[in-house]
């Protein structure tokens, strides 16, 4: 049974640092992993979706790394900013068009 | 190209009444997922289905819950004889067929059911 962790469940850093999501789980048997971005009582925003035959994917500010044989993922963040402030989520997608596993997500605070 | 519909944002039933939510896919799209949030709990999958077929039920509580995705309109998920434990975000995704795309899942809005 896949499970992703997400450590620590919650970050605060100070506006403009850059910062490191950390995403792990248990079967490295997987199609794709999605990182998004959840606003409080608010929808999933994608952020980036890196096949597993993938090492990074970048948006903006922001890349995604995977390391498929260890199982874990990486969502770096450059040059934090207050509007950052959210919960970001990853999940793993065990086959085309398969159910998502999601982590409990980390709870990021940008202090401006 | 509207996004994943999702309706009502905000439901509130009493125990014991019906609960129905619906999920219109992005256009193109004939794949729907369910999820559930509940408090301070993650995201979980609930259901996966395609028009007029269940392809994986596996996290669907065994009682009170059902899903459809008739070839005409939306997706439903009923919740029948609602409980107090039934509160949460009911979040629907779909995805492109088989062979399309990279499986990317889009999210609606979510649904927020209050049970009192």
């Amino acid at each position: 049974k896949q499970e992703v962790t997400q450590i620590p469940a919650a970050l605060s850093v100070p506006e403009g640092e850059n910062l490191v999501l950390n995403c792990s789980f248990t079967d490295s048997a997987i199609y794709n992993l999605q990182w998004f971005r959840q606003d409080p009582g608010k929808g999933l925003t994608s952020l980036l979706l890196i096949q597993s035959s993938q090492r990074e994917q970048t948006s903006g500010r922001l890349n995604a790394s995977l390391d498929k044989s260890s199982g874990r993922s990486t969502l770096y963040i450059a040059a934090s900013q207050p509007g950052d402030s959210a919960t970001y989520l990853c999940a793993v997608n065990a086959g085309a068009n398969s159910k998502l596993t999601f982590g409990k997500g980390i709870t990021l605070s940008v202090r401006p | 190209n509207a996004g994943v519909m999702q309706n009502p944002r905000h439901l509130v039933r009493r125990r014991g009444q019906e609960a129905r939510l619906r999920c219109s896919p992005m256009k193109g799209h004939s794949h729907v997922y369910w999820y559930r949030q509940l408090p301070e709990e993650g995201l979980k999958f609930m259901v996966y289905l395609q028009k007029e077929n269940i392809i994986d039920e596996s996290g669907m509580p065994k009682e009170r819950f059902s899903a459809e995705f008739p070839k005409e309109g939306p997706s439903i998920l009923r919740i029948q004889q609602v409980v107090r434990g039934d509160s949460a975000a009911y979040f629907c995704a779909s995805s492109l067929p088989p062979g399309q795309g990279v499986y990317e899942q889009y999210f609606g809005p979510g649904t927020r059911l209050t049970v009192t």
